[in-house]
């Protein structure tokens, strides 16, 4: 089973600075990486699909860049609707995975 | 367009087995994707992907479920379903139908469609 680690479990940001959030897997994945947004009592809502695709009507101030099993996403200036838990998952190989999750917070 | 719908009881007994249906509506099941799957979330924890199924042949479990879990299609009603037995506590969850799409390299996995989830509470 491929083991997704996020990092930092908390990341603190004032709106309007630039959040990074890491993604590392356990093994390469190509590039067979989502990452996902998830605020409370909703559904996750995907953000990005192929390491670095945005996915429809997701703001371009979101980014996401890496490969093999390294990756990041960025949002470039937090907006006060950004503030929720960002998930990564592989899909490179069976069981599809996920990050235990980062949750953004207001500073 | 697509939306999905979870629909199943709220509350199950220890021990006993969960039935779960997912009802797809904006676009037929069996040509929208050749896969869909099921995901929860445990309350205040992360996502867990459960399994998915394939049109082209068998459904993919999690190794952690895999003696538990079924999950089968009906197309004619335009629904898939999740079957998981011998329920315990650690079973309750939020439970989300959803669909993975596939992405430039044609591989899938990446859910962009999902229904609003169902609270399942196991206990007596």
């Amino acid at each position: 089973e491929i083991v997704m680690t996020q990092s930092p479990a908390t990341l603190s940001v004032s709106p309007g600075e630039r959040a990074t959030l890491s993604c590392r897997a356990s093994q390469p994945l190509n590039s067979h990486l989502a990452w996902y947004q998830q605020k409370p009592g909703r559904a996750p809502r995907l953000l990005f699909y192929g390491a670095s695709t945005r996915a429809t009507g997701i703001p371009a101030r979101f980014s996401a860049s890496g490969s093999g099993t390294e990756f990041t996403l960025t949002i470039g200036s937090l907006q006060s609707e950004d503030f929720a838990v960002y998930y990564c998952q592989q899909y490179h190989a069976w069981p599809w995975t996920f990050g235990q999750g980062t949750k953004v917070e207001n500073k | 367009q697509l939306q999905l719908q979870e629909s199943g009881p709220g509350l199950v007994k220890p021990s006993e087995t969960l039935s779960l249906t997912c009802s797809v509506s904006g676009g037929s099941i069996s040509s929208s994707s050749e896969y869909w799957g099921w995901v929860r979330q445990p309350p205040g924890k992360g996502l867990e992907w459960i399994g998915s199924l394939y049109f082209g042949g068998s459904p993919y479990y999690n190794p952690s479920l895999r003696s538990r879990v079924t999950i089968s299609v009906d197309s004619s009603k335009n629904q898939f379903s999740l079957k998981l037995t011998s329920l315990t506590a650690a079973d309750t969850a939020v439970y989300y139908c959803a669909r993975p799409q596939p992405d430039n390299s044609g591989y899938y996995g990446a859910f962009d469609i999902w229904g609003r989830g169902t609270l399942v509470t196991v206990s007596s």
